[in-house]
């Protein structure tokens, strides 16, 4: 069963429509995070949750929000999609190790 | 900072040979974490190991094993007896205090029948 779940695994926008993209977890864990895939590259981490506590990286843009209501659910939100920001989003939690969900590949036309 | 280098970009063997895929990290940090994930076509990332920094020892998991030499910052990794299903992108990663992992490029590995 998965235990981080990521809605949709495909999504479309188009540039500068404002999109949202999903994840769950049933592990309650404490730590969440959102990381940035481009094709033929590393994960780039983009944010974390300590709980509540919400840690940007320095370099994330600012078209980049996340929210997380509860500890199950986080959201990543793109105010205004370009180009670049086509990739896969992959969300994971942690507990001595990253579970990753299967992600949401982000297409922009 | 963090650093994980994966030197080969892709490697290509043809099945049931053994192939070793080489990671080489930099940290200053004395307490760290070193991870394998294994990526499939489906894009999910896979765990396969964690080791800590304090141990050194060899691992062994059915046809994986992984090589940790903390005198040459080097945390190998290496599948005998490669299959077909073995074919995904392989990561390094290096976690370090503030539960940050840094992802090395990945080795593309390709195991022909």
């Amino acid at each position: 069963d998965a235990m981080v779940i990521q809605n949709p695994r495909y999504q479309v926008t188009q540039f500068g429509k404002p999109v949202t993209l999903s994840c769950s977890q049933t592990l309650n864990h404490n730590v969440m995070y959102w990381y940035q895939q481009k094709s033929s590259q590393a994960p780039k981490l983009l944010f974390h949750y300590y709980d509540k506590d919400f840690n940007n990286e320095a370099d994330t843009p600012d078209n980049f929000q996340s929210r997380r209501p509860n500890t199950s659910f986080c959201f990543l939100d793109i105010r205004s999609p370009g180009l670049g920001d086509a990739a896969m989003y992959l969300c994971a939690t942690s507990r001595e190790k990253l579970f990753f969900g299967s992600g949401t590949q982000l297409s922009v036309l | 900072a963090q650093k994980v280098t994966q030197a080969q970009t892709e490697i290509s063997v043809v099945e049931k040979e053994d192939v070793t895929l080489d990671c080489v990290y930099e940290t200053r940090d004395t307490t760290y974490y070193l991870f394998w994930y294994k990526q499939p076509p489906s894009g999910e990332l896979v765990f396969l190991i964690r080791r800590n920094s304090f141990d050194e020892q060899n691992e062994i998991s059915g046809r994986y094993s992984w090589n940790f030499q903390k005198s040459t910052s080097s945390f190998n990794f290496t599948i005998t007896a490669s299959q077909v299903v073995d074919s995904a992108v392989y990561f390094c990663a290096l976690e370090t205090s503030g539960s940050r992992l840094t992802f090395g490029e990945g080795t593309q590995l390709t195991v022909n029948p």
